[in-house]
C-alpha cells in the first residue's frame, strides 16, 4: 500500500537538544511538507520541497532545519533554537507542487519537551 | 492573499440528522478549495475537492460541498450525521496566483450524539 510513514509516533526532547523527525513517502511523489498544529490554530507550513536537493522556508521556518537528499525521504529537526516545540507534526506530499494537488498526509509525530 | 474562516468551532447534531459545516474564503483570484478530515491522533484525509470545474462536489462517505462565488462560501454538507462522522474538519484553499500554498482553517470538530 501506498503512504506516508512518519516516525517516531511520539517523541520526547530535552532543554539544548536537537531532535530528528522522519517521514518517508512510497507514493512517487515530487512535494513533500512539514506543518505544525496546535490546537486551535489549523496547520502551519513550517518546510516544503519541490523537487530532490531543493527546499524552501514556510510561514514559521525559525528553530527547524529539513533536508531532501532522496525523493522518498524528507526528516525534519527541531533545534534547540525552537523555544516552544510541543505541537503534533504532519508530513505531507503531493504529485507536484501546485494548487489544484491534493496533498496526503502521513499520521503524525507528537513532540513534548520533557 | 487568501484566507479561509471556519465559521463554527464546534458543530455537534444527532445520529441520522443532516451536517453543515460553514466556511468562507478569501481569494484573488478563482481559488482551489478542498476539504479534509482528521480523526484523533491521524493524519488528515482528504474528502473532496474543487478546481473549478462542478460547482457542487461529490466526496468520501456521502459529503459534498458547493463551491458559490457570489458568496465566497464552499460549506461541507452530508445529509444523515453517522457516528463514525465524530472528527476535525478543515477547510483548506488554494490561490494558483498567488503562492500555490495551502492555508487551512482553524477546524470544526463535530460531535455526533447517539
Amino acid at each position: 500500500d501506498g503512504g506516508i510513514t512518519q516516525s517516531p509516533k511520539y517523541l520526547f526532547r530535552k532543554e539544548g537538544q536537537n531532535v530528528t523527525l522522519s517521514c518517508e513517502q512510497n507514493l512517487n511523489h515530487d512535494a513533500m511538507y512539514w506543518y505544525r498544529q496546535d490546537p486551535g490554530q489549523g496547520l502551519r507550513l513550517i518546510y516544503y520541497s519541490q523537487i530532490v536537493n531543493d527546499f524552501q522556508k514556510g510561514d514559521i521556518a525559525e528553530g527547524y532545519s529539513v533536508s531532501r537528499e532522496k525523493k522518498e525521504s524528507f526528516p525534519l529537526t527541531v533545534t534547540s533554537a525552537q523555544k516552544n516545540p510541543t505541537a503534533f507534526y504532519l508530513c505531507a506530499s503531493s504529485i507536484r507542487q501546485g494548487s489544484s494537488q491534493p496533498q496526503h498526509f502521513g499520521d503524525g509525530t507528537r513532540l513534548s519537551i520533557l | 492573499a487568501q484566507s479561509v474562516t471556519q465559521l463554527d468551532s464546534h458543530v455537534s447534531v444527532s445520529e441520522g440528522t443532516p451536517v453543515l459545516l460553514r466556511c468562507n474564503y478569501s481569494s484573488s483570484y478563482s481559488p482551489s478549495l478542498f476539504w479534509y478530515v482528521q480523526h484523533p491522533n491521524k493524519g488528515l484525509q482528504l474528502l473532496l475537492k474543487y478546481t473549478s470545474a462542478a460547482t457542487l462536489v461529490k466526496g468520501i462517505n456521502g459529503f459534498e460541498a458547493e463551491f458559490k462565488k457570489s458568496e465566497t462560501s464552499f460549506h461541507l454538507t452530508k445529509p444523515s450525521a453517522h457516528m463514525s462522522d465524530a472528527a476535525e474538519y478543515f477547510c483548506v484553499v488554494s490561490d494558483p496566483e498567488g503562492n500555490e500554498k495551502l492555508t487551512f482553517g482553524t477546524g470544526t470538530r463535530l460531535t455526533i450524539i447517539p
